[in-house]
C-alpha cells in the first residue's frame, strides 16, 4: 500500500528556510486522482493545513503561509518538498505530509510526522 | 476562510457509551469535502469518514457521520478502549481548514 515518509532537518535557526521531502512508495505521485499536502501540528495544538501540489507543478496554498511557502514536486524521483522561508519559533511543529482525494478532498494515507525546532 | 468550531471541547465517557461530536462552519460547506480525523498521542491523524458521512476503509460501523450545510456530528455509537482519542474536522472550501479537535477521554 502507499507509504509516505518524512525526512528533513530536524533544527532551523531564526530567518532561514525550512526544507522538507516527503517520498513516496507504494504508489505514484503522478497518480491523476491526487494531490500531494503538507499539513503542521505545533506542540500541543490542532492541525495547520500548509498547501498542496499536483503532479503538473499546480499548488494551492494557505492563505496565511503563502508568502513564505513553496510546494514542488520530483516525478522522477517519487516526492515532493516544502519550503518555508524566514522561519520563527512559532514554525516549531510537526510537519506531516498526506496523500489528499483530488475529488471529495480528505487525506487518506499520512507520513508518520517529522519534528521541526526553530532555534538559535 | 471557512471556520470551523467544534463541540464539546472534552469529552468523558465510559467505554460502551455513546459519543456525539459536533462540528460547526462559519459557511455552508459541500458535504463532499467535510472529513473526521482521529488522532491519538504520538501518531499521525487516522481519517474516519469522508464526505460526510462515508467511513474510510477499515473503520468500523460503530462510527458514523451526518449533517449537512454548516453543522456536522461524528457519532460513534459504543466506545472502545481504542476509540479514546483527539477528534478533528476538515472541509474543504478553496483552501482547507481543520476544527479545533474534541478530546474524547475515559471517565
Amino acid at each position: 500500500q502507499v507509504q509516505l515518509q518524512e525526512s528533513g532537518p530536524g533544527l532551523v535557526k531564526p530567518s532561514e528556510t525550512l526544507s522538507l521531502t516527503c517520498s513516496v512508495s507504494g504508489g505514484s505521485v503522478i497518480s491523476g486522482s491526487y494531490h500531494w499536502s503538507w499539513i503542521r501540528q505545533p506542540p500541543g495544538e490542532g492541525l495547520e493545513w500548509i498547501g498542496y501540489i499536483y503532479h503538473s507543478g499546480s499548488a494551492n496554498y494557505n492563505p496565511s503561509l503563502k508568502s513564505r511557502v513553496s510546494i514542488s514536486v520530483d516525478t522522477s524521483k517519487n516526492q515532493f518538498s516544502l519550503k518555508l522561508r524566514s522561519v520563527t519559533a512559532a514554525d516549531t511543529a510537526v510537519y506531516y505530509c498526506a496523500r489528499t482525494y483530488f475529488y471529495f478532498h480528505y487525506m487518506d494515507v499520512w507520513g508518520k510526522g517529522t519534528t521541526v525546532t526553530v532555534s538559535s | 476562510e471557512i471556520v470551523l468550531t467544534q463541540s464539546p471541547g472534552t469529552l468523558s465517557l465510559s467505554p460502551g457509551e455513546r459519543a456525539t461530536l459536533s462540528c460547526r462552519a462559519s459557511q455552508s460547506v459541500s458535504s463532499s469535502s467535510l472529513a473526521w480525523y482521529q488522532q491519538k498521542p504520538g501518531q499521525a491523524p487516522r481519517l474516519v469518514i469522508y464526505g460526510a458521512s462515508s467511513r474510510a476503509t477499515g473503520i468500523p460501523d460503530r462510527f458514523s457521520g451526518s449533517g449537512s450545510g454548516t453543522d456536522f456530528t461524528l457519532t460513534i455509537s459504543r466506545l472502545e478502549p481504542e476509540d479514546f482519542a483527539v477528534y478533528y474536522c476538515q472541509q474543504y472550501g478553496s483552501s482547507f481548514t481543520f476544527g479545533p479537535g474534541t478530546k474524547v477521554e475515559i471517565k
